[in-house]
This record gives C-alpha cells, structure tokens and sequence, in this order.
C-alpha cells in the first residue's frame, strides 16, 4: 500500500529565511512524487513533480524539491519565503497502477 | 475555460437530501479522480474514471456514493440521503493518461448538511 507522511502539522519561518516542508512516502514500486499549494477556500495548485532524472527539481513560484532514494523523502524548499507563500502544501505519491495518494497537509505559515 | 470546472461551488442540504455535483475536466483529459477533502485535511480518493470506463471506486464511503461519466467527459457525483458527515469538500481532477502525468483540480464543490 501507499502511504505519504507529512511530521510537521505547522512550519513558521520569517520572510527571506529559507524554508523546508518535510514529505516521507511508502509505495512498492517506482514513486511519483508530487507537491501541491493550497489557498483558502480554493482548489488544489501543482507546484512541482518527480518522475525520473535529476534529484532535485525546480517548479513554479521559485520551488524545488530532492527527492532522496535512500531516506524515501521528497522535501519542499525555496531559498527566500515570501509573505505570500502562506499557505497548506499537500505533497502526494503514485506508483504504476495506482492512485495518487496525499499525505494530511503542512500548514506553511511566513511571518512579515 | 481551461481549467477543471466544478459545480456548484457551494450546497446546503437538508440531511436526507440527494445532491448532484458536476466536473467538467480539461479537454483531452481521460483520466478523471474524485477526491474527499475535509477542513484542514487532506484529499481522500474516492473513484477514478479513464474515459467512461470507472476503472476503482474503492473510495466511495458507503453505497449512497455514485459517479458516472457516459460519455466520457463532464463527469456528476451523486450522493444520495445526504448525512451530516458527508459535509466536505468535493475535490475533482483531470489528467492524460499515464502515471505521471500530472492530475489538475478544479475549485472544489463545498456540500455542507445540515
């Protein structure tokens, strides 16, 4: 079975620090692993994704994610929080022949 | 529009009520996922369409869930004698098909009973 954890319910990180949502994930074959943002009262927003390749990946409003084998981790990351990266990240995995799964959320909190 | 359209975006129900709720997916999309949000949580699958074959409805909660998709595009998730704890949000979302393409949400229908 696939399963996604997500340890940290809350992230506070002051704006221009750097910042880092943890994601760990379990499936039994090959993982596709994905990031997604959520405003309030507003559907789910693709960030980024892993499929194959390189081990860190860039995507949209300046965010990158490594993904690491060994520790079976996908962390978000980018170098400078903004204000307005305020928000609930959602990280979520698929193997071949299944469905995605989403782990519970990290509510990401950037202080002026 | 481009994106997935959901509809309607809000609905109160009396418990005991059937509801119906719309998802029009991006065009060209085969792959379509209905997802159970509850506040502050995250999406719970509950079926999956490719084309209008529903190919896992292993997620729908309880036989008062139904989804169909006929023709293959907009798809509707009926709940039928609506429960309190059926309040949510509804999620849909489209894709082409593969693995690892990328699935894309609309809005969100919010079904609130009460």
């Amino acid at each position: 079975a696939q399963s996604v954890a997500q340890p940290e319910d809350q992230v506070n990180v002051a704006e221009g620090n750097p910042l880092t949502v943890k994601c760990t994930y379990s499936v039994s074959g090959n993982p596709y692993l994905f990031w997604y943002v959520q405003y309030p009262n507003r559907g789910l927003q693709f960030l980024l994704k892993y499929i194959t390749g390189d081990n860190l990946v860039k995507g949209s409003y300046g965010f990158e994610a490594e993904f690491n084998k060994s520790q079976t981790s996908f962390h978000l990351k980018k170098p400078s929080a903004l204000v307005s990266d305020s928000a609930l990240y959602f990280c979520a995995v698929r193997s071949y022949g299944q469905n995605f799964v989403f782990g519970p959320g990290t509510r990401l909190s950037v202080l002026p | 529009g481009a994106g997935v359209s959901q509809s309607p975006r809000y609905k109160v129900a009396k418990r005991g009520q059937d509801v119906a709720l719309r998802c029009d997916p991006i065009s060209g999309h085969v792959s379509l996922f209905w997802y159970q949000q509850a506040l502050g949580q995250g999406p719970e699958f509950l079926t999956y369409f490719q084309n209008e074959a529903q190919l896992d409805k292993s997620g729908l909660p309880s036989d008062r869930f139904f989804a169909e998709r006929p023709e293959g595009s907009v798809s509707t998730l009926k709940i039928q004698r609506t429960q309190q704890e059926d309040s949510a949000v509804y999620l849909c979302a489209s894709s082409y098909r593969g693995t690892g393409n990328t699935i894309y949400f609309g809005e969100g229908s919010w079904l609130t009973v009460v």
